[in-house]
């Protein structure tokens, strides 16, 4: 079995300041983790993916997120936060080959303050 | 290039009524998905396909049933439609990918009430 929450549903920041958003998984297998962004009346888009190799993993507009094993994280953060990052962000977890199916979190609304 | 095409993006029923949600896409993407989207509940999977002929229950598929008869074509029917199907449906493909390269391709939904 797998899941994923994240905490904090809700996320207010300055424009300017350090953006960070949580996740934390659990996975019986070694997983296979990811971010998406959702903008309003729009399907997921994929941002972000740690497979395997370096832990450190960099998406577009300054984003990026660390998978760490021995906190069963992929928190995600941007030192700089910018008005168009406003948006809803879903961390998903999914297994290996035969298991492709994603487990989503609950999603976290991050609000920028002009 | 179309990617996954939901329709209808909008649709009102009565209580007891049916439907099909239609979902195309053009990617050859071996595996498809359902999934609904409640506020504060993020996504739940309701039915998936791993190619034409199989489709397989996720977490939420009481109500809802699929065929999966080409590899394009993934169409989501409601039989008797009840307010607890109000929701926002997606429809999403990938590959058969073990490595995790590719991760799924969304439509843009289905935002379904149900009086």
């Amino acid at each position: 079995a797998q899941s994923v929450t994240q905490l904090g549903s809700h996320v207010s920041v300055s424009e300017g300041a350090l953006v960070l958003l949580r996740c934390n998984y659990s996975s019986s297998v070694p997983p296979y983790l990811f971010w998406y962004v959702q903008y309003p009346n729009q399907g997921l888009q994929l941002l972000l993916k740690y497979t395997t190799g370096a832990t450190l993993v960099k998406g577009i507009n300054g984003f990026e997120a660390e998978f760490k094993k021995s906190e069963t994280s992929f928190h995600r953060t941007k030192p700089s936060a910018h008005m168009s990052d406003a948006a809803e962000y879903f961390c998903a977890v999914r297994g290996n080959f035969g298991n492709e199916k994603l487990t989503f979190g609950t999603g976290t609304r991050l609000t920028i303050i002009p | 290039n179309a990617g996954v095409t939901q329709t209808p993006k909008f649709r009102i029923l009565k209580i007891g009524q049916s439907m099909t949600l239609q979902c195309t896409q053009d990617m050859n993407h071996n595996y498809m998905y359902w999934y609904r989207q409640d506020p504060g509940m993020g996504l739940k999977l309701i039915y998936y396909s791993v190619g034409a002929g199989i489709t397989d229950k996720g977490e939420v598929p009481n109500g809802y049933n699929v065929s999966r008869s080409t590899t394009e074509d993934f169409p989501l029917r409601l039989e008797l439609a009840a307010p607890s199907q109000t929701s926002v449906y997606f429809c999403a493909s990938s590959y058969a990918d073990w490595t995790a390269n590719y991760g799924y391709t969304f439509g843009s939904g289905t935002r379904l009430t149900v009086v």
